[in-house]
C-alpha cells in the first residue's frame, strides 16, 4: 500500500514555462513533506518542505502547495530551466521530523530547451 | 552546509564476499543516519535507521545479520553487505538529519553507492 503516490512516472516542460509536480498521500499522520531532486547515480538532494500548518512555501523558483484536505502536495518551478530535469521525489513524515521518511515513487522531469 | 559523502562510490565484487560502504557527514554532526536501497526505477526504500552509540533499527524484511550497520561517531556510519550475492546488487544511498528551518530535522543524502556483485 502506497502511502506516498506520484502519479505521474514522467513531464515534459518547454524552457521558460512552468513545471507542476504532484503528489498525494493517504496517511493522515503525515505533517512534514518534502520534495528531493536526483540525478541518475546520484544521491537526492534536498528542494524544499512544509509543514502542514502552512499551505504555501517559496524558495526562488520553487513553491510547493499543500492542501490538507485533499491530501495533496505540488512542486511548482517556475521558470522551468534545462538543468531542472531530473527525478523528483516528494516524501512525508509524521510528527514534524524528517526521521523516517516515506518517499513517494518519483515523477522524472525533462524541460526542453 | 549539510554535505554528506559515501565511499566507494561504485564496487563489483565476488559474490560470497563482504563491502563496506562508509558514509559520512562532512560539515555537521548527525545523531540519525539512515540507509537508503534504490533499484532502477523504484523508489528509495529504507533499510535502516542508524543512531550514533546504539543498535541500528532496521526495516521489516531488511536481514540485520546481512546489511552490518555500525555508527561510530556523530560523523560516521558504515554499511556492510556480508557475504553479497548479486540480488544484493543496487544503489545503496545514506542519509544524515540535521535541523533546518527551526526545530524541523532534514535529511541530507550522500551520492551514493552503486554496488555490482558478480
Amino acid at each position: 500500500d502506497q502511502q506516498v503516490k506520484q502519479n505521474s512516472p514522467s513531464l515534459s516542460v518547454q524552457e521558460g514555462r512552468i513545471s507542476i509536480l504532484n503528489c498525494d498521500y493517504t496517511n493522515s499522520m503525515f505533517d512534514y513533506f518534502l520534495w528531493y531532486k536526483k540525478y541518475p547515480a546520484e544521491g537526492p538532494t534536498f528542494l524544499i518542505s512544509i509543514s502542514s500548518i502552512k499551505d504555501k512555501n517559496e524558495d526562488g523558483r520553487f513553491t510547493v502547495f499543500l492542501n490538507k484536505s485533499a491530501k495533496h502536495l505540488s512542486l511548482h518551478i517556475v521558470p522551468s530551466q534545462p538543468g531542472d530535469s531530473a527525478v523528483y521525489f516528494c516524501a512525508a513524515t509524521p510528527s514534524g521530523s524528517a526521521r523516517q521518511l516515506t518517499f513517494g515513487s518519483g515523477t522524472q522531469l525533462t524541460v526542453l530547451p | 552546509g549539510a554535505v554528506v559523502s559515501q565511499h566507494p562510490s561504485r564496487v563489483i565484487c565476488k559474490s560470497g564476499t563482504s563491502v563496506k560502504i562508509e558514509c559520512r557527514s562532512l560539515d555537521f554532526q548527525a545523531t540519525t543516519m539512515f540507509w537508503y536501497r534504490q533499484f532502477p526505477k523504484q523508489s528509495l526504500m529504507l533499510m535502516a535507521t542508524s543512531n550514533e552509540g546504539s543498535k541500528a533499527t532496521y526495516e521489516q524484511g531488511v536481514e540485520k545479520d546481512k546489511f552490518l550497520i555500525n555508527h561510530a561517531s556523530l560523523t560516521l556510519s558504515t554499511l556492510t553487505v556480508t557475504s553479497a550475492h548479486p540480488e544484493d546488487s543496487s544503489f545503496y544511498i545514506c542519509s544524515a538529519s540535521r535541523l533546518a528551518g527551526g526545530r524541523q530535522e532534514t535529511q541530507y543524502f550522500g551520492p551514493g553507492t552503486r554496488l555490482l556483485v558478480l
